[in-house]
C-alpha cells in the first residue's frame, strides 16, 4: 500500500527566506506526483505536476523535484512572501494497480511572517 | 465551466438522514474523483469515474455510501443514514485523461462541508 509522508508538519519563517518542503512515498510505482496548496476553508490548488519520467518542474518561484527511485520529492519556494502562507500537500498517483485516486500526505502548514 | 463546481458548499443534517452531494467537472474532462478530508484522517480517496463507469468502489467507507455519474458529466455522492463520523469536507476533482499518456493532473473543486448533528 502506498504511503506518503511530509516533513515538516509545520514551518514558520520570516518573509524573504528560501525554503524546502519534503515529501516521501513508499512505492516508486507512480504515474506522477502533484504538489497542491490549500488555503483555510478552501479547496486544493494544483501548483506543479511532475510525471514519472521527469526530474523537476518549475513555475515562477516554485521548483519541485522528483527522485522516483528513492521515493522523494521536494518543493522549493524562493523568496517567500506572506501570501505563500497555506498548507502544502504532496500527492502521488500510484500505478501499481487498484483504484486510480491520489494518495496524499498530511501536509506542511506554512506560515510566512511579514 | 471555468472550474470544478460543487454544491452545496455547506450541509448540516441530522443523524440518520440521507444527503446528496453534487459535483460538476470541468467541461470535457472524462475522469472524475471523489475524496474526503477529515481532521483525523487527512485526505482520502473514495471513488473514481472514467466516463460513467466506476471500476473500483472499494474506497467507499461503507455500504451507506454510493456514487453515480450520468452523461459523462455531473456526479452525485449519496450518503444514506448519515452518522456523525461522516462529518468531513467532501472534495471532487476532474482530469482530462488521454489513453497512453501519463498526464493525469487533477483539478479540485471547493468542496462540500458536511456536518452531521
Amino acid at each position: 500500500k502506498q504511503e506518503v509522508t511530509q516533513i515538516p508538519a509545520a514551518l514558520s519563517v520570516p518573509e524573504g527566506e528560501n525554503l524546502v518542503l519534503n515529501c516521501s512515498f513508499t512505492d516508486s510505482a507512480i504515474y506522477n506526483l502533484q504538489w497542491f496548496r490549500q488555503d483555510p476553508g478552501k479547496g486544493l490548488t494544483s501548483l506543479l505536476l511532475i510525471q514519472s519520467s521527469q526530474r523537476e518542474q518549475t513555475s515562477g518561484r516554485l521548483n519541485a523535484s522528483l527522485d522516483k527511485s528513492s521515493g522523494r520529492s521536494t518543493l522549493y519556494i524562493a523568496a517567500s512572501q506572506p501570501g505563500d502562507s497555506a498548507t502544502y500537500l504532496c500527492a502521488v498517483l500510484y500505478s501499481g494497480g487498484g483504484a486510480d485516486g491520489l494518495t496524499f500526505g498530511k501536509g506542511t502548514h506554512l506560515i510566512i511572517q511579514p | 465551466g471555468a472550474g470544478v463546481s460543487q454544491s452545496p458548499s455547506n450541509k448540516v443534517t441530522e443523524k440518520g438522514k440521507d444527503v446528496e452531494l453534487r459535483c460538476d467537472p470541468i467541461s470535457g474532462h472524462t475522469a472524475l474523483y471523489w475524496y474526503r478530508q477529515s481532521l483525523g484522517q487527512g485526505l482520502e480517496f473514495l471513488i473514481y469515474f472514467q466516463g460513467n463507469s466506476a471500476p473500483d468502489k472499494s474506497g467507499l467507507p461503507s455500504d451507506r455510501f454510493s456514487a453515480e455519474r450520468t452523461g459523462g458529466s455531473v456526479s452525485t455522492l449519496t450518503i444514506q443514514r448519515t452518522q456523525q463520523e461522516d462529518s468531513a469536507v467532501y472534495l471532487c476533482a476532474s482530469s482530462l485523461v488521454v489513453i497512453g499518456d501519463s498526464d493525469y493532473e487533477q483539478y479540485f473543486g471547493p468542496g462540500t462541508r458536511l456536518t452531521v448533528t
